[in-house]
């Protein structure tokens, strides 16, 4: 089946810096994107990924490991407002999305 | 990136009644539409993919009949609660992407409630 695995919470203080990690087993792979969604909002895009490797913008990174089915967001210089889900998504070979059920972060002052 | 507008945000309706959400692509064409819905604390599931002119294709376990889709148009989709039940109340999100790309962009999502 295809299953896609994130933590359930993470908390971390302003400032700092998190990763959120991302497993993956799917039919296919086609790229694996990032979203963030705040309580009561639709998700909004943070990244894609494709290829391995880092992709930096501005203090979001995403990384990406086919081979391991693994990938993380970086999150830096954490501020209140990034308190959300954080939610990965890898599109199959049927190009469908097939979602992990979402990180929510908590932000400390 | 390109905007997707859904409408409305909110909706109550009393138990038994029909509900239509809107879904409008606004500067692009959406040739493949997606509905999901969300429950509260948990990940979005995807409903049905519909294809602009064609019949959409729902998930296993969505009923058809309940939850009906029309994608008559490049820029428009609707989903419509046919005979809403308490247990339909939930956040109702779609998302368009148009053809060759990988990319979806979301609507703003409706919050059904069924009273």
């Amino acid at each position: 089946g295809q299953n896609i695995d994130q933590p359930t919470e993470m908390t971390a203080t302003e400032g700092a810096i998190v990763q959120i990690n991302c497993t993956y087993q799917t039919s296919g792979f086609n790229g694996l994107f990032w979203y963030q969604q705040h309580a009561g909002e639709a998700p909004t895009f943070l990244s894609y990924n494709v290829l391995d490797g880092l992709e930096e913008k501005g203090r979001f990174s995403s990384f990406l490991s086919r081979s391991k089915g693994y990938s993380y967001l970086l999150l830096k210089e954490l501020q209140m407002k990034d308190s959300a889900s954080y939610l990965c998504a890898v599109m199959d070979s049927n190009y469908q999305l097939i979602w992990g059920a979402g990180t929510k972060l908590i932000i400390k002052p | 990136g390109a905007v997707v507008s859904q409408h409305p945000s909110r909706v109550i309706c009393k138990s038994g009644t029909s509900v239509k959400i809107e879904c409008r692509s606004l500067d692009f064409q959406a040739t493949t539409m997606f509905w999901y819905r969300q429950f509260p604390k948990k990940s979005l599931m995807l409903m049905a993919t519909s294809n602009e002119g064609s019949k959409a294709t729902y998930e296993q376990g969505v009923e058809k009949d309940k939850f009906l889709i029309n994608h008559a148009s490049l820029t428009l989709s609707t989903l419509t609660v046919t005979s809403a039940h308490p247990e339909d109340s939930s956040f109702y999100i779609c998302s368009a992407r148009d053809f060759g790309e990988t990319e979806a962009f979301f609507g703003q999502g409706t919050r059904l409630t069924v009273v």
